[in-house]
């Protein structure tokens, strides 16, 4: 158990709808970032918060967005979803630079 | 450009021998750090072991060890006497030292030991 909780587990869903994915962190930690993994695309850094404010965006579509709450928990909206938005999405913390801890992913199915 | 590369798409162990996982990357960035992580079949990604780009002895943890070679820019995984439960798909990954310290991932190699 690395410490990492993610919220649902899994989410089936439908085309152009919008769906909310919850992040707590380890204990202690300020970062938080989100990735995603399709099996076309492996796995790729969306985006990453700290204490708050946004550090560093990646390849995340404009239909995506998130957000990190005063409680440092994370949420990543994603809207008018489409087929190829399927895929496992993590959440992951760390204390600085040192080695981020990821939680157990939540595996989105787009109908 | 790849950042990562994992050439080795899929390799078979026999139960208690050693196996080496290549990874090789590219940065012009001096302060960077290198990870493995293993992601089993049930998803979960595992954090493995870790190198600093200016650590002068290679990285081990338990029958993990990371043999660092800076010159070749290459980071490969060796698992030491391997066990059933190492059947895992193993990732490589770089941070470079920006200040944002995001991961790029290699493609993966799938480990599948045999008893």
């Amino acid at each position: 158990d690395s410490g990492v909780t993610q919220t649902p587990k899994h989410l089936i869903t439908a085309t152009g709808q919008r769906v909310t994915l919850r992040c707590s962190p380890r204990s202690g930690d300020l970062s938080v970032y989100w990735y995603q993994q399709s099996l076309d695309q492996g796995l790729q850094f969306l985006i990453q918060y700290y204490n708050g404010e946004e550090r560093a965006k990646g390849n995340i579509l404009e239909r995506f967005s998130a957000q990190q709450f005063p409680d440092l928990h994370s949420e990543l909206n994603l809207s008018s979803l489409e087929l190829g938005d399927s895929a496992l999405y993590f959440c992951a913390s760390s204390v600085g630079f040192a080695e981020q801890f990821f939680g157990p992913g939540t595996r989105l199915t787009v109908l | 450009a790849q950042k990562i590369t994992q050439t080795q798409p899929g390799m078979f162990v026999q139960e208690k021998e050693a196996v080496t996982l290549d990874c090789t990357y590219d940065t012009s960035d001096p302060s960077y750090g290198l990870f493995w992580y293993k992601q089993p079949s049930s998803g979960e990604m595992i954090f493995l072991i870790y190198q600093g780009s200016y650590d002068q002895q290679n990285a081990t943890e338990g029958r993990y060890s990371l043999n660092f070679q800076k010159a070749r820019k290459s980071a490969n995984l060796v698992i030491s006497a391997s066990q059933l439960g190492d059947s895992a798909m193993y990732f490589c990954a770089m941070r470079e030292g920006r200040g944002d310290y995001k991961l790029s991932f290699g493609a993966g190699t799938t480990v599948t030991v045999r008893a």
